[in-house]
């Protein structure tokens, strides 16, 4: 079956410590997305990708980074810098459909608490 | 800046009832997409509905279709007969093609 993985579901680290969230997705799809998600808010934008080995900083890239080596894969790491991590975090990849507009998949998300 | 607005925090319905979600936008973009996204308990985003902009007939998927008043950049989901699975946030997101804007949410609470 073709789809997003994230794993692992939920995450815990402690405050200082440097983590990595995995995102990968069997789709042949070549935009790749990180949102983030808190309480009463909707989807922000983090990172996305268009093509390998390129990225782009979406609203909120501070105390983040990515990185996409392969097609199929695009880690997001949320570095000691990021003020306040504890948050749902949601990957999605694109493609093109017939009308013309990008549809969005998405992951089953990813909960970091950090203490 | 794109912008995507919904206004209504929490809605409830009574099963089987129709209710309505608003949802507003700005852009200065000619060319976009809108779509509504379901988030269940699960937490898993899915994919309810999209309407391109240069299409000028309502989309409609099933019990779900949408208003779609492009002058008043306005982009509304009515559910018909809902059921009680329809419970869930219902995220407005709009996309100028490759990057996409989510509203806040609106949380659906379908009662028995």
């Amino acid at each position: 079956d073709g789809g997003i993985t994230q794993s692992p579901k939920y995450l815990f680290r402690k405050e200082g410590q440097n983590v990595t969230l995995s995102c990968e997705q069997n789709l042949n799809h070549d935009a790749m997305y990180w949102y983030r998600q808190d309480p009463g808010q909707g989807l922000r934008l983090i990172y996305y990708s268009q093509i390998v080995n390129d990225f782009q900083k979406g609203d909120i890239a501070e105390g983040y980074s990515v990185s996409r080596e392969k097609k199929e894969s695009f880690p997001l790491t949320v570095t000691s810098a990021q003020k306040n991590p504890t948050a749902f975090y949601l990957c999605a990849s694109s493609t093109q459909v017939a009308s013309g507009s990008y549809e969005q998949y998405f992951g089953p998300g990813t909960r970091l608490t950090v203490t | 800046a794109q912008t995507v607005t919904q206004s209504q925090p929490e809605m409830s319905v009574q099963e089987a009832e129709t209710v309505t979600l608003s949802c507003t936008y700005d852009t200065s973009e000619s060319n976009y997409y809108l779509f509504w996204y379901k988030q269940p308990p699960s937490r898993q985003m899915i994919l309810v509905i999209r309407q391109e902009a240069y299409k000028q007939q309502n989309a409609t998927e099933n019990r779900f279709s949408v208003n779609f008043q492009k002058a008043a950049k306005s982009f509304s989901l009515k559910i018909s007969d809902s059921q009680l699975g329809d419970t869930a946030m219902y995220f407005c997101a709009f996309s100028d093609v490759l990057k996409f804007y989510f509203g806040s949410g609106t949380k659906l609470n379908v009662k028995p």
